[in-house]
């Protein structure tokens, strides 16, 4: 069964350093959604991607975060520098339109560690 | 925005007790989604549904349009049950980004 891939599953990194995640979607799902987990919290919408494009990118932090999804297929969600606040755990999802339908297909996640 | 609150927060409860999980949500939706998360993270959908009612094995969900409310049960409940539950809604069109409850933590007991 196709699956979301994400990588790294976790990562550890200090404060001001630089670090990226990467997201591979089910093949032929043009949207491709980033959230973040904050413990103990539900998920929260950081970018959403229709092919290459961004749709929605209200929530994200952009003068620390920045999202790219060159070629419409994969994507990679970018921290420079990361904050503590920034521990949590980034879900990739990803879906297609089956008639008007758009059921989400999450991946397993990253969780990062800023320490 | 939409809020989606979730009750209970946690629930405890013994093997084969009947389970029921609570979803409210503030505007209106185009789809309400029920996911399971399990302690390693990943997510996992168990139901989308926009109207009525959908049942899988011993999941059942339900859903109120009208006074914008939906249920999860679980029906003869077992340890691998255990698990955060949380409910999910999408606003405007189908492929917007969901909204997420904050979970509710069940634990089954043997």
């Amino acid at each position: 069964e196709a699956e979301v891939a994400q990588s790294p599953r976790y990562k550890i990194t200090e404060k001001s350093q630089a670090v990226a995640f990467w997201c591979d979607p089910i093949s032929g799902h043009a949207t491709l959604y980033w959230y973040r987990q904050i413990l103990g919290q539900g998920p929260e919408l950081l970018v959403q991607f229709q092919d290459e494009s961004v749709v929605d990118d209200s929530q994200l932090p952009k003068d620390r975060f920045s999202a790219e999804r060159l070629k419409g297929v994969d994507s990679t969600l970018k921290i420079q520098p990361a904050e503590l606040g920034d521990s949590a755990m980034y879900l990739c999802a990803s879906s297609f339109d089956r008639l008007g339908i758009y059921e989400q297909y999450f991946g397993p996640g990253t969780r990062l560690t800023v320490t | 925005k939409n809020e989606v609150e979730q009750s209970p927060q946690n629930l405890t409860a013994q093997e084969g007790e009947f389970i029921t999980i609570n979803c409210s949500y503030s505007v209106g939706i185009s789809a309400l989604h029920w996911l399971q998360q399990h302690p390693g993270g990943g997510i996992v959908s168990l139901f989308m549904l926009s109207s009525g009612k959908k049942k899988h094995g011993r999941l059942i969900a339900t859903i109120n349009i009208q006074e914008k409310h939906s249920s999860l049960h679980i029906t003869a409940s077992h340890p691998r049950d255990s698990a955060v539950y949380i409910c999910a809604v999408g606003s405007g069109g189908g492929a917007d980004g969901l909204t997420f409850g904050k979970g509710t933590h069940l634990i089954i007991q043997p």
